[in-house]
């Protein structure tokens, strides 16, 4: 079953423009919400991640929001570039994270010179 | 610092053969997991241990796949007899151990392809 539904599954953008990438959920006991970037021929790599006792995380130009009632959180991306072009992963753990991250299907993204 | 290092990076087999997948992560963890890409399931958990013991399996698709790991260095992933369907990108991840910040570190994936 799919306990994170992400959206949209591909993107493009404008340099400059901002790129939004929304994740929802279904478990309420998830305690941890990190999104990861991945390159082509890359394994994915951490890019910025929250907790649900926060709304909201920003480091340099990503920005993690989080609506618990809502059971959502999103990943902007302000002043979009080239080099940002990936794919993005939403991703959840319970509580401990021994277990490990369960991700969602990832977001194509292109940013267009 | 963790780091994963991953082999083959590349493997083409015929179906049927054996395939094995290496993983030697680096130091500084406790924890290493299995995942499988393909574009149409996305990133699956297949298989993680703790300590080097396998603590959940239930991610694994069929008896086909094996996984070691008799040391804190190495790791193995197997399939014997592979199937086309078995085709994908198979990334080895550590979880740091101390500080504990939940973050993953992947390799860079071993890309099987079974013809």
């Amino acid at each position: 079953q799919q306990q994170v539904k992400q959206s949209p599954q591909s993107l493009i953008v404008q340099k400059g423009g901002i790129s939004i990438i929304n994740c929802a959920y279904e478990n309420t006991a998830f305690d941890y919400f990190p999104w990861y970037q991945q390159f082509p021929g890359k394994g994915p790599a951490l890019l910025i991640a929250i907790r649900p006792d926060v709304s909201e995380k920003k480091e340099g130009r990503f920005t993690i929001s989080f609506n618990k009632s809502a059971k959502q959180f999103s990943l902007h991306i302000m002043d979009s570039q080239p080099g940002d072009s990936a794919t993005y992963f939403c991703a959840f753990r319970t509580g401990g994270g021994a277990d490990g991250l369960t991700f969602g299907k990832g977001t194509h993204l292109i940013i267009q010179p | 610092d963790a780091g994963v290092i991953q082999s083959p990076r590349h493997e083409v087999t015929e179906m049927g053969q054996e395939v094995t997948l290496r993983c030697k992560p680096i130091s500084g963890h406790n924890s290493l997991f299995w995942y499988r890409q393909t574009m149409m399931r996305g990133l699956e958990l297949l298989i993680y241990f703790n300590n080097n013991v396998p603590i959940d399996d239930s991610g694994m698709p069929e008896d086909r796949f094996s996984a070691k790991m008799p040391n804190a260095s190495f790791s193995t992933l197997k399939i014997q007899p592979s199937e086309p369907r078995d085709s994908a990108v198979y990334f080895c991840a550590v979880l740091k151990s101390n500080p504990g910040t939940g973050e993953l570190f992947f390799g860079e994936g071993s890309r099987l392809t079974v013809l």
